[in-house]
């Protein structure tokens, strides 16, 4: 079958300490990969997209990193956190209509 | 910039009743367009869409319509249902790629 697993679901970590957020995805291969972050009261905005290995576009110009190691797996990344990358972040993959992982809330405190 | 807004923040409606739900874009290359549920700390789920070269697409209980000429769509639901309470984001992309451009989310809330 076809999922996409995104983890941790909720992490807390403080002002200045590294990300990582891990996603991969199941029942396919050379997959689009997204990722979209929820702000507080906002709707998703796109961050990066990948479309194979080492392949990284990024659609805003942010604190944070992409990495595509293998072909379904997309990691999302910093070196130090800021209290503005708080917020709801989600992996989706561009099976149609396109898939979302279950997210994760990042709290910076 | 905010390509794809969805004007009305939150929705009461009684069970049985229909929800509309709108959502407005800018973006005229736009020539995808979906609806996605979403339940708090979950990831959103894909309720309908419909291409460009439709005006309506019904499935169930939901229909979406699109006025193209108005950069306007509008998701139906009827009846509401409780299970229905939930925030609804409209989205849309362009070029058969899937770089979805969201709105804001729309809260609804059905009272029985």
């Amino acid at each position: 079958s076809q999922t996409i697993h995104q983890w941790p679901a909720t992490l807390v970590q403080p002002v200045g300490s590294p990300l990582s957020l891990e996603c991969t995805v199941e029942g396919t291969s050379n997959p689009n990969l997204y990722w979209y972050r929820q702000a507080a009261g906002r709707g998703l905005q796109l961050l990066f997209y990948s479309v194979g290995i080492g392949q990284i576009s990024s659609e805003v110009p942010q604190n944070l990193s992409a990495s595509r190691p293998q072909d379904r797996q997309f990691i999302l990344s910093s070196k130090k956190l800021l209290l503005s990358d708080s917020g709801f972040y989600l992996c989706a993959w561009d099976r149609a209509p396109p898939l979302f992982g279950q997210g994760t809330r990042l709290t910076v405190v | 910039d905010q390509q794809v807004k969805q004007n009305s923040p939150s929705l009461s409606v009684q069970e049985g009743r229909i929800s509309i739900l709108n959502c407005d874009y800018t973006n005229s290359m736009f020539d995808y367009f979906l609806w996605y549920k979403k339940y708090p700390a979950e990831g959103p789920t894909f309720l309908i869409s419909i291409s460009s070269i439709k005006d309506k697409n019904e499935d169930g209980r939901f229909t979406v319509f699109l006025n193209k000429s108005a950069k306007h769509l509008s998701l139906h639901i009827v009846p509401s249902q409780p299970g229905d309470s939930a925030v609804y984001f409209c989205a849309a992309s362009a070029n058969n790629d899937y770089k979805l451009s969201f709105g804001a989310g729309t809260t609804v809330t059905v009272r029985a």
